[in-house]
């Protein structure tokens, strides 16, 4: 089965900073999907971002932007200009593109805003 | 807004009682999935379903649980005989099939399980 770790529990920013979370994968297989979701405290999962494996161009949406390094099995989160909004647990996953229909999360990372 | 609802939002129930769970999903998404997330962890993948059709399984769904999504809408989790190791939060997620399906999964806010 597919690994992923995320090495940092807690992660803090000061407001209008940047900050980046790290997150790794295990897998032998070339095709499948790497996201990042958002969980705010009692509210539900969000899509932050979402790469596929066989582009090579890092995805980006708007403040959010990712490392993807394939070879190295890494795909980090950067956070560029914190807001207090982005206060929330961050999820790295994994989804295969042979089976799909499972998602393999990490432990999470919770990240907080400093004002 | 037709997001994904889950019902009841949360549960407290006594060690041996049983549960069941409700998931509304998004009307055009034909494929529900179960997670459980515990304190500390990310999900983990209990079941799917593609419309009715309950497609995989985790070896982490006992025999004491079951799930069902008889019409193909929405779906219930149902704990039989809980224990306290149930404790937990069950997340539903729903996503469309075929060219609308990008990938992502949209989540409910979940059904928080506590088991005294």
């Amino acid at each position: 089965a597919q690994t992923v770790t995320q090495s940092q529990p807690e992660m803090s920013v000061q407001e209008a900073e940047t900050v980046t979370l790290s997150c790794t994968y295990d897998t032998s297989e070339s095709d499948y999907y790497l996201f990042w979701y958002k969980q705010p405290p009692s509210r539900q999962m969000i899509l932050v971002i979402r790469q596929e494996a066989y582009k090579q161009q890092n995805a980006t949406e708007n403040r959010f932007s990712v490392n993807f390094q394939k070879a190295a099995k890494s795909f980090s989160l950067k956070i560029s200009d914190s807001q207090l909004g982005d206060a929330a647990m961050y999820f790295c996953a994994y989804r295969s593109g042979y089976t799909g229909n499972q998602f393999y999360f990490g432990t999470g990372t919770s990240l907080t805003v400093i004002p | 807004d037709t997001g994904v609802s889950q019902d009841p939002r949360h549960k407290i129930t006594k060690r041996g009682q049983n549960v069941t769970f409700r998931c509304d999903p998004i009307s055009e998404h034909n494929r529900l999935y179960w997670y459980r997330q515990t304190l500390g962890q990310g999900p983990e993948f209990l079941t799917y379903f593609q419309n009715e059709a309950q497609l995989e399984k985790s070896r982490l769904l006992s025999d004491r649980f079951s799930a069902e999504r008889p019409k193909g809408s929405f779906s219930t989790l149902e704990i039989q005989r809980t224990e306290q190791g149930d404790s937990a939060m069950y997340l539903c997620a729903s996503s469309p099939s075929g060219r609308a399906n990008t990938g992502e999964l949209f989540f409910g806010e979940g059904s928080r399980l506590t088991v005294l």
